[in-house]
């Protein structure tokens, strides 16, 4: 079965470190993207690929890295620089085009200790 | 500035009690309104695609319907294992030509036994 999967489903980051959460799809979608998703603020945008070796920054990119060396893969780095990182972290993918909606992933949850 | 308000942010029912969750929006070029089910801990999952005003979509309890301005969500006759978050995103094509999702806060409905 095509999905998008997401790992470790929990992480627990100390402070001062960087970590990166997996982000894997095999439904031949070209888009990809990272959201975060804290209570009551519904989903924030992170970044976004439309395309392999290409990303821009979403709305809330500081102290995010993301990189696409792989159509299927879109890892996001969590770096020392992000100052309140634990969140729910939720990746998605879509076909490219105005008509399609995302499947996303089961989520990674990160916890600062 | 998109927006995209959903209300109320929380609803209680009992079972069998039908009601309605609001989506209202203020974009410019909206390509498409999605409505997704949350269950806790989880990713979203796709619900429904609406496109242009008038269209009207249907799955088992659910019925989406979409006006110029906003989008509801009807539930008939809801059962517990319909309680879980449902949030609305739009689809709008931004200036640097790719296009995205912009969500709502989400309602958390409750369904009693």
């Amino acid at each position: 079965d095509g999905g998008i999967t997401q790992s470790p489903k929990y992480l627990f980051r100390k402070e001062g470190q960087n970590v990166t959460l997996s982000c894997e799809q095999n439904l031949n979608h070209d888009a990809m993207y990272w959201y975060r998703q804290d209570p009551g603020q519904g989903l924030r945008l992170i970044y976004y690929s439309q395309i392999v070796n290409d990303f821009q920054k979403g709305d809330i990119a500081e102290g995010y890295s993301v990189s696409r060396e792989k159509k299927e893969s879109f890892p996001l780095t969590v770096t020392s620089a992000q100052k309140n990182p634990t969140a729910f972290y939720l990746c998605a993918s879509s076909r490219t085009g105005p008509l399609y909606g995302y499947t996303f992933g089961s989520g990674t949850r990160l916890t600062v200790v | 500035e998109d927006q995209v308000t959903q209300s109320p942010e929380a609803l209680r029912l009992q079972e069998g009690e039908s009601s309605s969750l609001n989506c209202s929006y203020t974009v410019s070029g909206l390509r498409g309104l999605f409505w997704y089910r949350q269950d806790p801990g989880k990713g979203p999952e796709f619900l429904f695609t609406l496109y242009s005003a008038g269209e009207e979509k249907e799955k088992e309890r659910l019925k989406a319907t979409l006006t110029k301005k906003e989008s509801f969500l009807h539930i008939t006759a809801p059962k517990p294992e319909d309680s879980a978050t449902y949030l609305c995103a739009v689809r709008v094509v931004s200036g640097g030509g790719a296009d995205g999702l912009t969500f709502g806060k989400g309602t958390h409905l409750i369904i009693q036994p």
